[in-house]
């Protein structure tokens, strides 16, 4: 079946250096991502998204890049900071019924140490 | 606030009995969704509401799981009989229209079936 997932569990990283978190899809068809943050307590917050259509998207302290050709996508984190300590999730968008049908991997735990 | 808002945050109970969760979604927001996510794990989608219907119920694992949208914005997830291994937390999200990227998630009702 479809699913998104992710490589590394949890990953751990020194306050200041920069953060990358992996993520994998098997539904070649899809053509939109999400990365959410989950803080312990609370629901997913949107950080990023990126379309098919395009390789690389920046945001404040945070990149998305997408890689077609492996279905693999990954988010970088400049600087990291202990406020980034989360749970990152990557979100594959499944356009069925004119809704957006969010399917989540099981998520990279992000540890930022001082 | 200004964000979706879930009651209880915090909900025991015990084995075959009847719950209810409440969503609030973000005012003005047409479209919302239900999703339970176990220890873990990443969010699964439940089901789908489009103003007062829904539009997609595939998500809900079986007949003890219901939801209703009355008048197109609270929003409540009834469970009957409850099993232990209904426990998770469930969340509820909004977004402005059906096919709007941005889903904007709750903080959950943690559940726990004794």
């Amino acid at each position: 079946g479809e699913s998104v997932g992710l490589h590394l569990p949890t990953l751990s990283v020194q306050e200041g250096d920069n953060s990358i978190i992996n993520c994998a899809y098997s539904n070649s068809a899809s053509d939109y991502f999400i990365w959410y943050k989950q803080e312990s307590g609370k629901g997913p917050q949107f950080i990023i998204d990126i379309r098919s259509n395009m390789d690389k998207r920046q945001g404040q302290r945070v990149t998305v890049l997408l890689n077609k050709t492996v279905k693999h996508l990954s988010l970088q984190i400049a600087a990291t900071q202990p406020g980034d300590s989360a749970v990152y999730f990557c979100a594959e968008i499944a356009f069925s019924g004119g809704y957006n049908k969010l399917i989540f991997g099981a998520g990279t735990r992000l540890a930022v140490h001082p | 606030g200004a964000g979706v808002s879930q009651t209880p945050s915090n909900k025991v109970t015990e084995k075959g009995k009847y719950v209810e969760l409440r969503c609030d979604p973000i005012s003005g927001h047409t479209a919302l969704y239900w999703y339970r996510q176990s220890l873990g794990q990443g969010p699964e989608f439940l089901i789908y509401f489009q103003g007062t219907g829904a539009a997609d119920d595939s998500g809900l694992p079986n007949d003890r799981f219901f939801a209703v949208r009355p008048e197109g914005s609270v929003s409540t997830l009834k469970i009957q009989r409850t099993e232990r291994g209904d426990s998770a937390v469930y969340l509820c999200a909004s977004s402005l229209f059906a096919r709007t990227d941005t889903q904007y998630f709750g903080p959950g009702t943690r559940l726990t079936v004794l």
